[in-house]
């Protein structure tokens, strides 16, 4: 089974900008979760989505929202860019039924 | 919220002595703590997993136990190997009806295995 794959790896943005990442989880699984990384934060969770709905959401500003599509694959989007969202945003898919995550390689986005 | 404490943040040992790493965790209805390896510039990885209906669990070197009442659990690496060095992720979220919650995770520990 191929694995979670994240498009595009690499982004720079300027502040201000809006910038959209894609994830595609493994066949079969439903559910889709994002999380960003920095290295003062850590991993933090963004917010989860299952059958294209979302149900949990972390402590991020409105400018973070995020969708899932009928075929599972999710994509997140943060608006009005700012600099302290430069970071690798990692999506993590999983059946559903059982809470064992698989990572994607992340995109790591640069704002200017 | 849930909040998940990782000590040390930095671990040093020689190849083949152990590892121990310690997460506590603050929501007592938590019962799903798996642990992560990072390798530098690459994605996370789930090492080993534990239930809150289990004390222990093994996986080869690896093992990591849990004290529900002290809500605390802990990674062992036994016999250490130069390629066990990356960052290493606690994290504790509750499972419920089938329901998939959010991860917490510590911030991570950063073991090196000196040859």
């Amino acid at each position: 089974k191929a694995g979670v794959t994240q498009t595009p790896r690499y982004l720079i943005k300027t502040r201000g900008q809006q910038v959209t990442l894609s994830c595609s989880p493994i066949s079969g699984h439903r559910s889709v979760s994002w999380y960003q990384q920095t290295p003062g934060q850590g991993l933090q969770f963004l917010f989860e989505y299952f059958s294209e709905t979302q149900r949990n959401k972390g402590n991020f500003p409105g400018r973070f929202s995020g969708r899932q599509f009928s075929n599972s694959r999710s994509e997140m989007n943060v608006s009005t860019l700012e600099l302290g969202d430069s970071a690798l945003y990692l999506c993590a898919s999983s059946y559903g039924n059982n809470n064992e995550q698989f990572f994607g390689p992340g995109t790591r986005l640069t704002v200017l | 919220g849930e909040n998940v404490e990782q000590h040390p943040s930095t671990l040093s040992v020689q190849e083949g002595d152990s590892a121990v790493i310690k997460c506590t965790y603050s929501d007592s209805a938590s019962n799903y703590f798996p642990w992560y390896k990072q390798e530098l510039g690459k994605r996370p990885q789930l090492i080993i997993d534990i239930r809150s209906n289990v004390g222990e669990k093994k996986d080869q070197r690896i093992a990591v136990t849990l004290n529900k009442t002290a809500k605390h659990f802990s990674l062992h690496i036994t016999e250490t190997q130069p390629e066990d060095s990356a960052v290493y992720f606690c994290a504790a979220s509750m499972n419920s009806g089938g329901s998939n919650y959010k991860l917490t995770f510590g911030k991570g520990t950063l073991l090196t295995v000196n040859p």
